[in-house]
């Protein structure tokens, strides 16, 4: 089965510093990776995803890239504040056009700290 | 548009009692999936439904757990008897046949003494 190993567990970084949060995976059949933070206590939010035709995408302040041949992905976040201190988890999932996409598995987590 | 809605929000129960979980999804979404995240570790997938028909159950950790969904609505998860080992918080996900964007309700914290 898939499996999905996420880099670093624990990020600390500065106010407007950039952070970068790694993921590989095993699966080559897997085609769909979101990204979700959760912050403490509440539920786990989709924040952005990429499909494998796509090598990159970009919203706002967050971004991720994926090398498929490589087999994996990360997330990066500029100019980054308090309120994203959370814990970040990469997923990783397959599924085909006009069918259910199967379940997600999840990386182990980062736990992001921003200090003002 | 409601958000993926569990009940109860908290649950604390002895070891080989039962204890009965309830997801509500978004409405529309065929898609429905449970996962667990126990003591700070990663998110582990439980099980996949397809409306009311199970797409795979290949995460079900034992046979004490059972989930159903009925009418192809929302699902229940059951747990009997509990183990200490089943404490954890129990996520439940919905989302659309075709564009796999799963979107996670709030959770159940169990914990089983």
């Amino acid at each position: 089965g898939e499996n999905v190993e996420q880099h670093p567990s624990t990020l600390s970084v500065q106010e407007g510093d950039s952070a970068v949060i790694k993921c590989t995976y095993s699966d080559s059949a897997s085609n769909y990776f979101p990204w979700y933070k959760q912050e403490l206590g509440k539920r786990p939010q989709l924040i952005i995803d990429i499909r494998s035709n796509v090598g990159e995408k970009k919203d706002q302040r967050i971004a991720v890239t994926l090398n498929k041949t490589a087999k994996h992905f990360s997330l990066h976040i500029t100019e980054t504040q308090p309120e994203d201190s959370a814990v970040y988890f990469c997923a990783a999932s397959k599924g085909a056009g006009g069918t259910s996409y199967g379940k997600l598995t999840f990386g182990q987590g980062t736990i992001l700290t921003v200090h003002p | 548009e409601a958000g993926v809605t569990q009940f109860p929000s908290h649950s604390v129960i002895e070891k080989g009692q039962t204890v009965t979980l309830r997801c509500d999804p978004i409405s529309g979404h065929d898609n429905l999936y449970w996962y667990r995240r126990v003591m700070g570790k990663e998110i582990k997938f439980l099980l996949h439904f397809v409306k009311e028909s199970k797409q795979d159950e290949s995460g079900m950790p034992n046979n004490r757990f059972l989930a159903e969904r009925t009418g192809g609505t929302y699902s229940t998860l059951k747990v009997q008897p509990a183990e200490l080992e089943d404490s954890g918080v129990y996520f439940c996900a919905s989302s659309q046949v075709v564009t796999g964007e799963q979107y996670f309700g709030p959770g159940t914290r169990l914990t089983v003494t």
